[in-house]
């Protein structure tokens, strides 16, 4: 069975671009999470997603990031106008509904 | 507040020696769920064990052993007879709250470094 899969394994951008992230969950998981590991600051939960619907947002910064998970197809982290604050490895994990995620290899963002 | 403190930054070893490596959470909630994950130099997370707020007892995977210890809330996870391979980092992690949304709250990891 495939893992969680993530695309790219490593991104580049200048500042002021936008990058998108993008996360196919394990087959049959319909939940979603994305973390955010900054250096020195260990990973930290962002946005939590099922099916079309955003269930939980609290650890997602309030502008320039935005997620969805289409009924069809991946799901897309996106940040708009990326600043150098925001290079970080970026995981994505998935689940069933029965409390274990799995994880992703992760996309490792590079702002220059 | 939830919260999971790793007190041990960074552990070194040498290989075939046992270390344990500490976890301490913090939570108001009477269920929730522990986890330890492992992240190798190459970087992904690994999953390892899950742990229910009701069930204590111990668990033994190979090298692995899991201690789980309500009134003391930790979770320590020690590995026997250690090995080159194991060098990664260890996060710990908890998972609760009214609304079991499952977000994860990690701990900040421990870096187990075993030499040859």
């Amino acid at each position: 069975n495939a893992g969680v899969m993530q695309n790219p394994r490593h991104l580049v951008r200048r500042r002021g671009q936008e990058a998108r992230l993008r996360c196919s969950p394990v087959k049959g998981h319909s939940h979603v999470y994305w973390y955010r590991q900054l250096p020195e600051e260990g990973l930290k939960f962002m946005v939590y997603l099922q099916k079309e619907n955003i269930i939980d947002e609290s650890g997602m910064p309030k502008e320039r990031f935005s997620a969805e998970f289409p009924k069809e197809g991946p799901s897309i982290l996106r940040i708009q106008q990326v600043v150098r604050g925001d290079s970080a490895a970026y995981f994505c994990a998935s689940s069933s509904g029965e409390n274990t995620q799995y994880f992703g290899p992760g996309t490792r963002l590079t702002v220059l | 507040a939830q919260k999971v403190t790793q007190a041990q930054t960074e552990i070194s070893v040498v290989e075939k020696e046992d270390v344990t490596l500490d976890c301490v959470y913090e939570t108001r909630d009477t269920t929730y769920y522990l986890f330890w994950y492992k992240q190798p130099p190459s970087g992904e997370l690994v999953f390892l064990i899950r742990r229910n707020s009701f069930d204590e007892q111990n668990e033994i995977s190979g090298r692995y052993s899991w201690n789980f210890q309500k009134s003391t809330s930790s979770f320590n996870f020690t590995i026997t007879a250690s090995q080159v391979v194991d060098s990664a980092v260890y996060f710990c992690a908890l998972s609760s709250g009214s609304s079991n949304t499952g977000k994860l709250i990690f701990g900040q990891g421990t870096t187990l470094q075993v030499k040859p």
